[in-house]
């Protein structure tokens, strides 16, 4: 089976930089995948790592270390847009499933 | 480009009432799945086509059926409602990825439905 650890809320002001962790245990693997979801809306795609390492687009970075089946989203200079729900996903069984976590919640105040 | 669409919007449904909650897309992506949302959870992937006329059960299929005989639409069925199926209802759908990392999945709006 599959399953995904995240913090279920993250509170940060305006301009600052938050992490948000997410760990995983799967019996296949293939990527890490991070979604964003406003309330009411639906999830929108943030970044994707197949590979070790650093993702950088724009103000939101993800990181992958598949030895420690562990990965997070760096997200930087904090708009009050950027409220909302944050989701990691495995992507497994050669690429044709996912399995998302059950999201973390981000507040960001004035 | 439409991108991913879902009818309907709202739906409420008595308990055994049967009905088809429909996806769409223009994008000609391969791959289409379902899932489902329940209030402050994550999605759990009900099922899913890698294409047309292939389709497959993901973590929570039961109650549910689907069927692919486009590129364009992947319908879900309920057979036979239950309140524990109240939920949001998203579709979404992707292109193959053979060789590349990117791997973005495109949600329709959803379809939030409430069974009585």
């Amino acid at each position: 089976g599959q399953s995904l650890e995240q913090p279920s809320e993250v509170t940060a002001v305006e301009g600052a930089i938050v992490q948000i962790n997410c760990t995983y245990q799967t019996s296949g693997f293939y990527g890490l995948s991070w979604y964003q979801q406003h309330d009411g809306g639906a999830p929108t795609f943030l970044s994707y790592n197949a590979l070790d390492g650093l993702e950088e687009t724009g103000r939101f970075s993800s990181f992958l270390s598949r030895s420690d089946s562990y990965g997070y989203l760096l997200l930087q200079e904090l708009q009050m847009k950027d409220s909302a729900s944050y989701f990691c996903a495995v992507v497994g069984n050669y690429g044709q499933n996912f399995v998302f976590g059950p999201g973390t919640r981000l507040s960001v105040l004035p | 480009n439409a991108g991913v669409t879902q009818t309907p919007k709202f739906q409420v449904l008595k308990t055994g009432q049967s009905m088809t909650l429909q996806c769409a897309q223009d994008m000609n992506h391969e791959y289409m799945s379902w899932y489902r949302q329940d209030p402050g959870m994550g999605l759990r992937l009900i099922h899913y086509s890698v294409g047309a006329g292939i389709t497959d059960q993901g973590e929570v299929p039961n109650g549910y059926n689907v069927s692919r005989s486009t590129t364009e639409d992947f319908p879900l069925r309920l057979l036979s409602a239950a309140p524990s199926q109240t939920s949001v209802y998203f579709c979404a759908s992707r292109a193959r990825d053979v060789a590349g990392p990117y791997n973005e999945q495109f949600f329709g709006p959803g379809t939030r439905l409430t069974v009585l």
